[in-house]
């Protein structure tokens, strides 16, 4: 099994709808969770943290769910900007290291 | 300093010639990491550096790949003796530790081999 699992999509979606990734994570120990954001050829850019209690940025919401082992990003009102691939990544307590998943490749639809 | 500096941007090699790709991190991060991106991928851990410390490498990073940062501040990435299997986005990253968050990338360097 993986470390970190993705559903690849890719995922066409209407503009202005909700669209909803998660990513689960194999190792219990797993301490700190991200999601990160990639443009075609570019580098990925960190779009947010993902803490216990979840979080919200706009119209972004991060869950964490430990007791299922994934976490989870929504986007709500989507825009046509936020067509991208998004990566979740995971560290370990202890270790410096970012595991990635492969990655969800979003499409939004005018 | 606006972000993380990595140079060449494009490396288009023949097989079996080294090449070397140069990263300069934020300033004031402390660690420092490489990751490999392959079409349709996530990144993939290569090496990590706490200022000039090189305290963990993956198994991925083969004996032909060495990284150095010499003064903790600037690192380089060799692959000597370069393969097709080599071709991909090689990946920079910094930061402060996980408490501050997570890692800034730089823009990376594509290598391709010929």
């Amino acid at each position: 099994r993986k470390e970190v699992e993705q559903d690849p999509g890719p995922f066409n979606v209407p503009e202005g709808a909700t669209v909803a990734f998660n990513c689960t994570y194999s190792n219990s120990a797993s301490q700190s969770f991200f999601w990160y954001r990639q443009d075609c050829r570019k580098e990925p850019k960190l779009l947010m943290s993902v803490y216990s209690s979840g979080n919200e940025d706009g119209r972004f919401t991060a869950q964490l769910n430990r007791a299922s082992q994934y976490i989870s990003l929504l986007i709500r009102d989507s825009k046509l900007s936020d067509s991208a691939t998004y990566l979740c990544a995971v560290n370990l307590f202890g270790n410096e290291k970012l595991t990635f998943g492969t990655g969800t490749r979003l499409t939004i639809i005018p | 300093d606006t972000g993380v500096s990595q140079d060449p941007r494009h490396k288009i090699t023949k097989r079996g010639q080294n090449v070397t790709f140069r990263c300069d991190p934020i300033s004031e991060h402390n660690r420092l990491y490489w990751y490999r991106q392959t079409l349709g991928q996530g990144p993939e851990f290569l090496t990590y550096f706490q200022n000039e410390a090189q305290l963990e490498k993956s198994r991925l990073l083969s004996d032909r790949f060495s990284a150095e940062r010499p003064k903790g501040s600037f690192s380089t990435l060799e692959i000597q003796r370069t393969e097709q299997g080599d071709s991909a986005m090689y990946l920079c990253a910094s930061s402060l530790g996980f408490g501050s968050g997570g890692y800034t990338f730089g823009s990376g360097t594509r290598l391709t081999v010929v």
